[in-house]
């Protein structure tokens, strides 16, 4: 069990820019999520999946982000024509639902500023 | 609208002493309650969860206290150790659907030698 990775750790870009971050959760979890977090606040949801199928959107998720879970494996996590109020800590969460445990363990973050 | 709230924004402990955390929620769907520990430029990491249909469950030193008609919950640490500064996010979920966490804000915990 290696636990969920993220990539890259940090991102620069300049406004107007796409960035795409990926997200590798445990193997067996079936379920995956995307929290954002900024300074001073805890992590906010944006999406999940169970397994490939993307359930349940966030009204912070605007139409200029969209995720993947491509055969219910990694995700990707893409933000088109960036904004400066994208700054943020991009985190993933994986859990495995239907075993009755329900805690989510979350991979070191991405970290991404807007210039 | 924060449905989870903690409202002290740090707390310092002696080494040795308890540290008690707290946390207040709103929403009276919110049937699992969890804390995590996050040091900085890492990801938060599990501590320990409680289901609402128990009043309290205990992992060696952290023991997590739910107290349903006050939609309060807190998490004991017994010794606090200093490795265990660090900020600590409390957080709920309904259980139904997403499934999906609310944090609260956190508090700073730090643990002087």
């Amino acid at each position: 069990d290696t636990g969920v990775s993220q990539n890259p750790r940090h991102k620069i870009t300049k406004r107007g820019q796409n960035v795409t971050f990926r997200c590798d959760p445990i193997s067996e979890h079936n379920r995956l999520y995307w929290y954002r977090q900024t300074l001073g606040q805890g992590p906010e949801f944006l999406t999940y999946f169970q397994n490939e199928a993307q359930l349940e959107k966030s009204r912070l998720l605007s139409d200029r982000f969209s995720a993947e879970r491509p055969k219910g494996s990694f995700s990707t996590l893409e933000i088109q024509r960036t904004e400066q109020g994208d700054s943020a800590m991009y985190l993933c969460a994986s859990s495995l639902i239907g075993t009755g445990t329900y805690e989510q363990y979350f991979g070191p973050g991405t970290r991404l500023t807007v210039t | 609208d924060q449905q989870v709230k903690q409202n002290s924004p740090s707390l310092s402990v002696q080494e040795g002493r308890i540290s008690i955390l707290n946390c207040d929620y709103t929403n009276s769907m919110f049937d699992y309650f969890l804390w995590y520990k996050k040091y900085p430029a890492e990801g938060p990491t599990f501590l320990i969860s409680i289901s609402s249909i128990k009043d309290k469950n205990e992992d060696g030193r952290f023991t997590v206290f739910l107290n349903k008609s006050a939609k309060h919950l807190s998490l004991h640490i017994v010794p606090s150790q200093p490795g265990d500064s660090a900020v600590y996010f409390c957080a709920a979920s309904a259980l139904t659907g997403a499934n999906n966490l609310f944090f609260g804000t956190g508090t700073r915990l730090t643990v002087i030698p």
